[in-house]
């Protein structure tokens, strides 16, 4: 089985200040993780995603996450927020198939 | 044009009318998959298909049916809707990437759906 937990819903920052969302997995294999964005009114893109190779993951528009498999861990970074950056995050587990499990998302504000 | 698409995009029905949600792919993928998202719970899979034969039940597909026409569409049907049904649907694709050697879902613009 195969489990997500974001531990923040919401998460307000700054125009120009570090973001960090948190994600916590669980999954009885090596499991590959995803980083989704979903913009008000949009579908969802991939961010990254990591898939047993280097640990440090980057993506597009910045952002970054580090697979840390002691503390089954899958945290996104960016360093310098955008308020286009502005968007619900989901963190996703997958245990080498195809199917996928959802974190609950997490929604970023940003303020000017 | 878009990889993933959804008809209709908006829809508004009312209690125990039957509706059919569409999704159609260019990407040539075999899986195909049915997500439901309701606010504060991420998505969840209702129905996914693995090609044109294999149809399997997620983890939410009571009161929901598909229909695997071809390998480029894939319908979601909800027999007679329920107001517990209104939600945003989300149709997804994906495909074995060898260089990662993991799938990855590429995702319709959804469909919102209001059951009154």
């Amino acid at each position: 089985a195969q489990s997500v937990t974001q531990l923040d819903s919401h998460v307000s920052v700054s125009e120009g200040t570090p973001v960090l969302l948190r994600c916590n997995y669980s999954s009885s294999y090596s499991p590959s993780l995803f980083w989704y964005v979903q913009h008000p009114n949009k579908g969802l893109q991939l961010l990254l995603k990591y898939t047993s190779a280097a640990t440090l993951v980057k993506g597009i528009n910045g952002f970054e996450a580090e697979f840390k498999k002691s503390e089954t861990s899958f945290h996104l970074t960016k360093p310098s927020a955008h308020m286009s950056d502005a968007a619900e995050y989901f963190c996703v587990v997958s245990d080498g198939g195809s199917r996928l499990t959802f974190g609950e998302g997490t929604q970023l504000t940003v303020n000017p | 044009d878009a990889d993933v698409t959804q008809t209709p995009r908006n829809r508004i029905t009312k209690t125990g009318k039957r509706i059919m949600l569409e999704c159609s792919q260019t990407k040539g993928h075999d899986r195909m998959y049915w997500y439901r998202q309701d606010p504060g719970l991420g998505l969840q899979l209702i129905y996914y298909s693995f090609d044109v034969k294999d149809i399997n039940k997620g983890e939410i597909s009571d009161g929901y049916s598909v229909s695997r026409q071809a390998q480029a569409k894939f319908s979601l049907s909800l027999e007679s809707a329920i107001p517990n049904q209104t939600a945003l649907y989300f149709c997804a694709t994906s495909d074995f990437a060898v260089r990662t050697l993991s799938y990855e879902q590429y995702f319709g613009p959804g469909t919102r759906l209001t059951v009154t």
